[in-house]
């Protein structure tokens, strides 16, 4: 079965500094990997998605996850928080098969970035 | 470009009532979704269409009922609401995708406020 795991219900950083928000994943076979945000009262936006190729996959608003295999993590990244970062995020993975295939979501992490 | 719309956006039912939530998609997508998102326990999986007229369970079905009689259109129905059912839910789209090339992210809706009391 699949699973997602986000170990941090929510992360804190200093605007300016680098965020990390960590996600680890478990599928049978090939993942495909996704970050969603969500800002308060609306749906969830896509930010960045890993399908093939290239580890470090860059998103939406200077966002980046890198994908490790051996460590089975897709870890969300970006150089220098912004207070508008704060938000809740989502991993979410699903199974490169052919046919239907789950989306499952992790938990969600809250990143509070103060100023 | 509209997306992924859901209505209503917010509902308070008393327990037993009935309502259907709709959600629509102007994207061509084949694949559409419910969700429920509850404190602490991400998105759940309600149930899903992988094209017109064919819908399936998810995670958590209990209670609840979908139609997809037109591509465009994702119904679900609560025949008798219960406290339990009190959550924020989601439709989202997406195309279907046999292997890497063709598959996409999933679109979501805005939510819908649901509270049984």
């Amino acid at each position: 079965a699949q699973s997602v795991a986000q170990p941090e219900d929510q992360v804190n950083v200093a605007e300016g500094n680098p965020l990390t928000v960590k996600c680890t994943y478990s599928v049978s076979g090939n993942p495909y990997l996704f970050w969603y945000v969500q800002y308060p009262n609306r749906g969830l936006q896509f930010l960045l998605k890993y399908i093939t190729g290239d580890n470090l996959v860059k998103g939406s608003y200077g966002f980046e996850a890198e994908f490790n295999k051996s460590q089975t993590s897709f870890h969300l990244k970006k150089p220098s928080a912004l207070v508008s970062d704060s938000a809740l995020y989502f991993c979410a993975v699903r199974a490169a098969n052919t046919g239907f295939q789950k989306l499952v979501f992790g938990t969600g992490t809250r990143l509070l970035v103060s100023p | 470009n509209a997306g992924v719309t859901q209505t209503p956006k917010f509902r308070v039912l008393k327990t037993g009532q009935s309502m259907t939530l709709l959600c629509a998609q102007d994207m061509n997508h084949e694949y559409m979704y419910w969700y429920r998102q509850d404190p602490g326990m991400g998105l759940r999986l309600i149930h899903y269409s992988v094209g017109e007229g064919t819908t399936a369970k998810g995670e958590v079905p209990d209670g609840y009922n979908v139609s997809r009689l037109k591509k465009q259109n994702f119904l679900l129905g609560l025949e008798s609401a219960a406290p339990s059912q009190t959550s924020v839910y989601f439709c989202a789209s997406s195309y279907t995708g046999v292997g890497a090339q063709g598959y996409t992210e999933a679109f979501f809706g805005q939510g819908t406020r649901l509270t049984v009391v």
